[in-house]
């Protein structure tokens, strides 16, 4: 069965300084997710990957994916507080399903 | 336009009753798609649906655990019996097509039961 794993599973980063989050993937997927979650709300989408190689940014974050290391990456740059929450990657569960298939998340605290 | 709506937002049960989740997806979509979160952890798929059709329940739990999306009205999640394992966040997401249409989530309901 298809695996998403995330690292690292906390973070605790100083206002300022960059970080990246890693999202591994068991099996050939060629679209992967980012969410953001805070504390008791839903999920807001960051970022749809589609193919391999695609980058993408929005502020102060830059997702990336390589598909032929199953691997994505959410970089953080210049942190500030208000990227506290948890990131989840997701990706398809494969070509005979719909559904997604969530990494563990990635619990980023950003202190001044 | 209005997204996916879900209520209630909070449900608290005593073990032994029933449960029942209601999910309206986003105007004009006919797939929808129910996921559990435990505390602490990522989503986790249930079940996904299409107007009166059940497509795929590989992520239900055999027993006490069922899901509907009839042609008027919202999707339901019915938990019958519930016990203190059901306490989580439970999404309802929605896509136009399914198929690689992005699902767009839900507030989430959040089952507690004492």
């Amino acid at each position: 069965e298809l695996k998403v794993e995330q690292n690292p599973l906390f973070l605790s980063m100083q206002e300022g300084k960059n970080y990246t989050i890693y999202c591994n993937y068991s099996t050939t997927s060629d679209r992967l997710y980012w969410y953001r979650q805070d504390p008791g709300k839903s999920l807001e989408s960051l970022f749809v990957l589609l193919s391999n190689g695609a980058v993408k940014q929005e502020g102060r974050l830059m997702a990336s994916l390589d598909t032929k290391a199953r691997l994505s990456t959410l970089h953080i740059t210049a942190a500030v507080h208000d990227l506290s929450a948890t990131y989840f990657c997701a990706v398809d569960g494969g070509w005979n399903t719909d559904k997604l298939i969530f990494g563990t998340g990635t619990r980023l605290q950003v202190f001044p | 336009n209005a997204g996916v709506m879900q209520n209630p937002r909070h449900l608290v049960r005593r073990r032994g009753q029933e449960a029942r989740l209601r999910c309206s997806p986003v105007k004009g979509h006919s797939h929808v798609y129910w996921y559990r979160q435990l505390p602490e952890e990522g989503l986790k798929f249930m079940v996904y649906l299409q107007k009166e059709n059940i497509i795929d329940e590989s992520g239900m739990p055999k027993e006490r655990f069922s899901a509907e999306f009839p042609k008027e009205g919202p999707s339901i999640l019915r938990i019958q019996q519930v016990v203190r394992g059901d306490s989580a966040a439970y999404f309802c997401a929605s896509s136009p097509r399914g198929g690689r249409d992005e699902q767009y989530f839900g507030p989430g309901t959040r089952l507690t039961v004492t």
